[in-house]
């Protein structure tokens, strides 16, 4: 079992829409949780993290965290062709040092 | 924010040749920086674990004596592909964390690096 999962996708929405990103992690004492956003042949840039349980909301983007079933997402509001990237899912986990990236999930926002 | 320099951004070298990609926390200090490298659509894999002053912490089944890393200051951390080879051709990218690992980490522009 990776210790990441992530669907690879390609997930593809209309402009408009909201994108739905999912992930789930193994090391159930995983404490920090992320999301970056990498375009093709550029290194990633982080959209968000989290660590409570529930919602976090950054402008069209929120990160829902439920640490009982060890999943994580990501919802795009108003998703916009410029949305369109691989998407990392990425965790801290016991230790709470290095970072253990999903594969991404494509993401095409068609306009 | 936190910036983290990377470079050079391409480089094509011969096989056989050692190549260096430097790694710099312009605004901050970095007593920890990692070393990934990214093959095409794959993820992130984690190669070394910089400390600044002390010797890095290899992945399993990363060759220490291939992938030389020195973090002889807080802001710059090096990594060298000695003698490489075709197959060592990837995206290396770097990253650090201005405060804690817990608010994410700042990577680098990447390298792209061509191994002919």
């Amino acid at each position: 079992q990776k210790e990441v999962e992530q669907n690879s996708g390609p997930l593809s929405v209309p402009e408009g829409a909201i994108a739905s990103l999912n992930c789930t992690y193994s090391d159930r004492g995983s404490q920090s949780f992320f999301w970056y956003r990498q375009y093709s042949g550029k290194s990633p840039e982080l959209i968000m993290f989290i660590y409570s349980n529930g919602d976090k909301e950054d402008g069209r983007f929120t990160a829902q965290l439920n640490k009982a079933s060890q999943y994580v997402s990501l919802l795009i509001r108003d998703s916009q062709p410029s949305d369109s990237a691989t998407y990392l899912c990425a965790v801290i986990g016991t230790g709470g040092f290095k970072t253990i990236f999903g594969a991404g999930t494509r993401l095409f926002v068609k306009a | 924010g936190a910036v983290v320099s990377q470079h050079p951004s391409r480089v094509i070298c011969k096989s056989g040749t050692s190549v260096k990609i430097e790694c710099r926390s312009l605004d901050f200090q970095a007593t920890t920086m990692f070393w990934y490298r990214q093959f095409p659509k794959q993820s992130l894999m984690l190669m070394a674990t910089s400390n600044e002053g002390s010797k890095a912490t290899y992945e399993q089944g990363v060759e220490k004596d291939k992938f030389l890393i020195n973090h002889a200051s807080l802001t710059l951390s090096t990594l060298t592909v000695t003698s490489a080879h075709p197959e060592d051709s990837s995206f290396y990218i770097c990253s650090a964390s201005k405060e804690s690992p817990t608010y994410g980490y700042t990577f680098g522009s990447g390298t792209r690096l061509t191994v002919v």
